[in-house]
């Protein structure tokens, strides 16, 4: 069965920071994985698609990486603005389902 | 396009009284998934269509909970009787060929 786990479940930084969110998932054999930002109150917004062929995509300053065979991806926030503070989820479809897991989410806060 | 599109945003009801949620998925998608998202189990399937055919109704927590599509551009999601527990926020998202989702804002439900 798999399971998604998101650390940190928070995060605060200043703004202008680089940052790093990680999603964990433990069956490897995942079809694609998807990252949305949802703020608060509101329903999710896609971010990033990126299939289990690929290593990475890239939309502005947003960057996600996959590793399949460690069961990891990581999304990558260059210089940090304000107006990234939102719940980052990412949802991972296993191959031979159409049932997408998500984690639980990482809360970020950037500070002016 | 204008989105997934749900009715109503909010719901108050007491406990006992049937909720009617509802969809319109993006035109030419042809997945439609249902979640209910709390604070306590984060974002759960709880059932999704190919085609307007119901394949997955696993998550679906108890008999109470019944969801149809009738055509491609209308689902529903009904809760007979409605209890407390119930009280969550659901949304509906639409993909094409079960690829990148895109969400509704989805409906506050509070069950008194």
């Amino acid at each position: 069965k798999q399971e998604v786990t998101q650390i940190p479940a928070a995060l605060s930084v200043p703004e202008g920071e680089n940052l790093v969110l990680n999603c964990s998932f433990t069956d490897s054999a995942i079809y694609n994985l998807q990252w949305f930002r949802q703020d608060p109150g509101k329903g999710l917004t896609s971010l990033l698609l990126i299939q289990s062929s690929q290593r990475e995509q890239t939309s502005g300053r947003l960057n996600a990486s996959l590793d399949k065979s460690s069961g990891r991806s990581t999304l990558y926030i260059a210089a940090s603005q304000p107006g990234d503070s939102a719940t980052y989820l990412c949802a991972v479809r296993t191959s031979g389902t159409y049932k997408y897991i998500f984690g639980t989410g990482t809360r970020l806060k950037v500070l002016a | 396009d204008a989105g997934v599109i749900q009715s109503p945003r909010h719901e108050v009801t007491e406990m006992g009284q049937e909720v009617t949620l509802r969809c319109k998925p993006i035109s030419g998608h042809d997945y439609l998934f249902w979640y209910r998202q709390t604070m306590m189990r984060g974002l759960e399937l709880l059932i999704y269509f190919n085609n307007n055919v119901p394949i997955d109704d696993s998550g679906m927590p108890e008999d109470r909970f019944s969801a149809k599509m009738p055509n491609a551009s209308f689902s529903t999601l009904k809760i007979q009787p409605s209890e407390p527990r119930d009280s969550a926020v659901y949304f509906c998202a639409s993909s094409f060929d079960a690829g990148e989702q895109f969400f509704g804002p989805g409906t506050r439900l509070t069950v008194l």
